[in-house]
C-alpha cells in the first residue's frame, strides 16, 4: 500500500511569484486535505477536497487555491507569494470526508520565500 | 482564536517513566480527537484517536483519557523510550479539517 507522497520536497521562490505543490493520496482514499505548518507550530488547515469538490476551507486568503483530479491526487496553488508563506506544506488523505476518518500525512514540501 | 490548547510546550521524562500531555478544547461540536507524532523532517503520523462517547482508549503503550464535561483530553505514554522523543500534537475535528494544538516537544532521557 503506497502512502501519501508529495512533490517537490523543497522549493525556493521569491516574493510575488506563484507556486504549485502536488500530492498523491494513499490508495483507496478519495479525500485530500492541505495544511500549512510554520516553524515550531502545529499544522493549520487550508482546505479539503472530496471527490474533486472543495469540502471545507480554513482561514486562508483566496490566493491559496486547489484542485483535485479524478484519480484523487491534488494540487495546492499559491499566488502572489509573501514572506510569511514560508512554511512546510502538508497533504493528508483519508478514506472519506467524514470527520472520524483518520487523516494520513505525507512528509510535506518545504517552501522558502526570499 | 485558538480552539485547542496544548500543554506543556516541552517535556523531559526519564526512560521508563510516564509522559503526559494535556489538551483542552472549546468547541463542543468537535467529534473526533486524534494524536499525532512528528519527527524532524517528517510529516505527522497518527498515533491514536478517540471519539467523545468513550472515556479512555489504549493501544500498546499509548492511552488517551477523555473528559467530555471538562472539555479536556490527554495522552499518556507508558514506559517511555528514547525513540519516543519527538513532537506530539493533539487535534480535533468537526467535519473537514483538523484543528491542531501547538505541539509538545518530548525528550526521553536514557
Amino acid at each position: 500500500e503506497t502512502g501519501v507522497t508529495q512533490s517537490p520536497t523543497h522549493l525556493i521562490k521569491t516574493r510575488g511569484q506563484q507556486v504549485t505543490l502536488r500530492c498523491s493520496s494513499q490508495s483507496g482514499h478519495n479525500t485530500v486535505s492541505w495544511y500549512q505548518q510554520a516553524l515550531g507550530q502545529g499544522p493549520q488547515f487550508i482546505f479539503q477536497y472530496y471527490r474533486e469538490e472543495e469540502n471545507g476551507r480554513g482561514n486562508f486568503p483566496p490566493r491559496f487555491s486547489g484542485l483535485q483530479f479524478p484519480n484523487y491526487s491534488s494540487e495546492l496553488n499559491v499566488n502572489a507569494l509573501e514572506l510569511d508563506d514560508s512554511a512546510l506544506y502538508l497533504c493528508a488523505s483519508s478514506l472519506t470526508g467524514d470527520s472520524n476518518q483518520p487523516q494520513h500525512f505525507g512528509d510535506g514540501t518545504r517552501l522558502s520565500i526570499l | 482564536q485558538q480552539q485547542v490548547k496544548q500543554s506543556p510546550q516541552s517535556l523531559i521524562v526519564q526512560k521508563g517513566g510516564i509522559s503526559i500531555i494535556n489538551c483542552a478544547y472549546e468547541n463542543t461540536a468537535f467529534d473526533y480527537f486524534p494524536w499525532y507524532q512528528q519527527f524532524p523532517g517528517k510529516g505527522p503520523a497518527l498515533l491514536i484517536a478517540i471519539r467523545p462517547d468513550v472515556s479512555e482508549k489504549k493501544e500498546g503503550r499509548f492511552t488517551i483519557s477523555f473528559n467530555k464535561s471538562a472539555k479536556q483530553f490527554s495522552l499518556h505514554i507508558m514506559d517511555s523510550q528514547p525513540g519516543d522523543s519527538a513532537t506530539y500534537f493533539c487535534a480535533a475535528s468537526l467535519g473537514d479539517g483538523l484543528t491542531f494544538g501547538k505541539g509538545t516537544h518530548l525528550i526521553i532521557q536514557p
